[in-house]
């Protein structure tokens, strides 16, 4: 199985900071690492597909990068509402596995 | 509009079994991997397994491969997360998610139905 590994396991900013979430694939997953967000109490959403495909609705302040085994997301300008825990996902292959999580709370 | 509507929250006992449905709309059901996640109190989301409701081809995480039992009925539309005798571990948030066709992200999610295994 391929394992995700999420960096950090939380971290504290303050709104308008920048903030840089990391994912690492034990094996090449190509291009298929995705980023959810979950706020408590709710399921999680897709914000980015296919390492830097934003989806529909997502503001443009959230973008992805990577390739092979090292993937990034990145909040340009963090938000009130960006507060909630973010997990990477692989879709390469099965079984899917998920990253640990990263909390983003506000310092 | 697309939508995966899942079934109500359930307390049992150890030992009881259970089964959670989760029935999609808005779309053509036998045409998409449709699977679940578990979510523990307080964890992070894992991936438990996949099934296309067309052909009941499914694929499970070691992690649950022989503790849970995933099906779908695609003449209405609805998937199936099942146990044969649950354990207090078994608490925990579970949501169905459909796998968009290109990518294999999770484009949809259910609501989630909130499982609690106590004596």
């Amino acid at each position: 199985d391929i394992q995700m590994t999420q960096s950090p396991s939380s971290l504290s900013a303050s709104v308008g900071d920048r903030v840089t979430i990391t994912c690492r694939a034990s094996q090449s997953i190509r291009g298929y690492l995705n980023w959810y967000q979950q706020k408590p109490g709710k399921a999680p959403k897709v914000l980015i597909s296919s390492v830097s495909s934003l989806q529909g609705g997502v503001p443009s302040r959230f973008s992805g990068s990577g390739s092979g085994t090292d993937f990034t997301l990145t909040i340009s300008s963090l938000q009130p509402e960006d507060f909630a825990t973010y997990y990477c996902q692989q879709s390469s292959s099965t079984p899917r596995t998920f990253g640990g999580g990263t909390k983003v709370e506000i310092k | 509009e697309v939508q995966l509507v899942q079934s109500g929250a359930e307390v049992k006992k150890p030992g009881e079994s259970l089964k959670i449905s989760c029935k999609g709309s808005g779309y053509t059901f036998t045409n998409y991997w449709i699977g679940w996640v578990r979510q523990m109190p307080g964890k992070g989301l894992e991936w438990m397994g996949i099934i296309y409701p067309d052909d009941s081809d499914t694929r499970y995480s070691a992690s649950f491969e022989g503790q849970v039992t995933i099906s779908a009925d695609k003449s209405i539309s609805t998937a199936y997360l099942q146990w044969s005798s649950l354990k207090a571990s078994d608490t925990a948030m579970y949501f169905c998610a459909r796998e968009h066709g290109s990518g294999s992200y999770i484009d949809y999610w259910g609501q989630g139905t909130l499982v609690t295994v106590s004596s």
